[in-house]
Formats: structure tokens, sequence, C-alpha cells
């Protein structure tokens, strides 16, 4: 089955300073990639997504990227802000498929 | 639209006691599951029902048991509850692979 890796598992960086969160999948047939954001106390939201056809998809601060060959893909987050401070988890998935696969999470915090 | 519903919010519960916790989706969604989150840590799958009728067990199932009672519910029981099963609970949906999930509000339990 797929298995998502992701890190680094915790992330502490300054205000103003980009973030870089990186994700390995295992099956090739995975072709959809989202990312959550997870604030303390409330429920994982979507912030961005990617399907396979595409390498890279920006939205005002934040991008992802992928690479099906080398089967990863990677969260950008440039002029991070003290609100960016979350627990961001990738994820794959597929056409049809039946479950969404999360990578472990990563702890970002941003320092004032 | 709610989205997807979760019931209680809280709980706390006694070694060896059982309880039920509730999910409603109402986005017409064929697959659901039930996640569970320890402090610090990341989503685990317990359960999950790629569509009405079936259910499959995930990465952690032992200790649990669900029911996909229609298409819009998808129920998860604790039959004696254990301290190890404190946790918060997350039921999510999504309508096939290649789609957004979406998360209930979670269920914080305490098991003592």
């Amino acid at each position: 089955g797929e298995n998502v890796e992701q890190h680094p598992s915790t992330l502490s960086i300054q205000e103003g300073d980009s973030a870089v969160i990186k994700c390995t999948y295992s099956d090739s047939a995975s072709n959809y990639f989202p990312w959550y954001k997870q604030e303390l106390g409330k429920r994982p939201q979507l912030i961005i997504d990617i399907r396979s056809n595409v390498g890279e998809k920006k939205d005002q601060r934040i991008a992802v990227t992928l690479n099906k060959t080398a089967k990863h893909f990677s969260l950008h987050i440039t002029e991070t802000q003290p609100e960016d401070s979350a627990v961001y988890f990738c994820a794959a998935s597929w056409e049809g498929a039946q479950k969404l696969v999360f990578g472990q999470g990563t702890r970002l915090t941003i320092n004032p | 639209n709610a989205g997807v519903t979760q019931t209680p919010k809280f709980q706390v519960l006694k070694t060896g006691q059982s309880m039920t916790l509730q999910c409603a989706q109402d986005m017409n969604h064929n697959s659901m599951y039930w996640y569970r989150q320890d402090p610090g840590m990341g989503l685990r799958l317990i359960y999950y029902s790629a569509s009405e009728g079936t259910t499959d067990k995930g990465e952690v199932p032992n200790g649990y048991n669900v029911s996909r009672l229609n298409k819009r519910e998808f129920s998860l029981r604790l039959e004696s509850a254990a301290p190890s099963q404190t946790s918060v609970y997350f039921c999510a949906s999504f309508h096939a692979g290649g789609t957004e999930a979406f998360f209930g509000q979670g269920t914080r339990l305490t098991v003592v």
C-alpha cells in the first residue's frame, strides 16, 4: 500500500524566512497530493493541493512542487508570519482511491 | 451546509466503559474515515468505509468497532475503554480519490 514520509518533524524559523517541508510517497499510481494545516486545538484543513499533471502550483505565499519521477513533493511558504505556526500534513491519493494516506506531520514554529 | 459533524466534542470515560462517537456528513461523500491523534503526533487511521455497507481496518483498529449506518453516518464504538485510547478522534469524509477531505471538529476523549 501507499506510504508517505514527511520531513522534518519540527521546523523553527524566524518571521519573514521561508519554510520548506518535503514528502516522499511510494505508490507510483498516486496522482493527488494535498497539504493540510492544523492549528492548535482545531481540525486539519486543506490549504493547497496538486495533481500529477502539474509540476508546481502557487497560492499567494504558499506553493507546492511535485517531482513524479523522484516521487516527492514539497510545500514552500515564503515571507512567513506568526499565524503560519501550525502542524502541516502532506497526503497522497489517486483516482478512485478508498484512502487518503497522510504523512507524519511537521510542527512549524515562526518566531517573531 | 454543515460539512462533517462529530458528537460529542468532549468525553471522559472510566476504564472499561463503552461509548459511541457519532459522525455525519451532508456532502454526499462516499468515503468516511476515523482517525486518532495523540498529543504531538500525526493522524493514525483506525477504520474507514469506502462506501455504504463496507468497512475496512486501518492502521490501529484494535479496541474499536465501526458501523456505516447509511451514506451520511459513520460511527466509532469503544466497547471497553482503556487509558491507551485517550486521544483526539477525527472523523473525515471525501467523495473519492483525488478530492479534498473534510474533517469534523474532533472529539477529545480521556479515559481514566
